[in-house]
């Protein structure tokens, strides 16, 4: 596609619950990244993807989150037994390779009630 | 992780009159990005600066590339109403694949 794809783009779940956001990146970006941006604030990195491999997890805040990557595209997030302190907007990018200029979609607003 | 601090947090500036805003790092980057995001909207790249020194325009923006390679800051000249946003300063380390944000300077401009 011709930017980075998000979805959904608002999700209200409830505590406890598991949710799922996809993320499908630039048509021929190796290197996906998922970022966190609570309110207010600036952005949280949490996993790097090059490939369908993640060399970088150290951002994820605890084990209940989790994300994979496929074909070398489309990744999904997963949080799971989700908490309050989870709600923000969750944003994903893409880069054509390691190094380089990466290019951000609109996120996903993220509320757990 | 990298320390990145920017300031100022906030600013209100009336439309016609420049901006500047800066970050500082507490360790050396190879590379500096300004970005810009609307509210409910991913951030969009304004600026790239990939060489200590470097001094780069787009069109009413200029930003420059620390020598100390620790520090950018980013200019708005003769801001108008649609300048309103949150600007981030972004930098990343040399073999690391991590981008680091600074916390944001929320702008806005009064007509």
């Amino acid at each position: 596609g011709a930017g980075v794809s998000q979805s959904p783009s608002n999700k209200v779940t409830e505590k406890g619950k598991d949710v799922e956001l996809r993320c499908d990146p630039i048509s021929g970006h190796t290197a996906l990244y998922w970022y966190r941006q609570s309110l207010g604030q600036g952005l949280e990195f949490l996993i790097y993807f090059q490939g369908n491999s993640a060399p970088d997890k150290s951002g994820l805040p605890s084990d209940r989150f989790s994300a994979e990557r496929t074909g070398g595209s489309v990744s999904t997030l997963t949080i799971q037994r989700t908490q309050q302190e989870d709600s923000a907007v969750y944003l994903c990018a893409s880069s054509p390779r390691e190094g380089v200029t990466i290019y951000f979609g609109e996120g996903s607003w993220l509320t757990v009630v | 992780g990298q320390q990145l601090n920017q300031s100022p947090q906030s600013m209100f500036i009336q439309e016609g009159e420049d901006v500047s805003m800066n970050c500082t790092s507490s360790s050396i980057f190879n590379t500096w990005l300004w970005y810009k995001q609307d509210p409910g909207e991913g951030p969009v790249l304004l600026i790239a600066l990939y060489k200590a020194g470097e001094l780069t325009s787009n069109g009413r923006l200029t930003a420059q590339f620390g020598i100390t390679r620790k520090d950018s800051f980013l200019n708005i000249s003769a801001s108008i109403p649609s300048d309103v946003g949150i600007y981030f300063c972004a930098g990343q380390t040399i073999g690391a694949n991590n981008l680091f944000f600074g916390t944001g300077t929320r702008l806005t401009v009064i007509p």
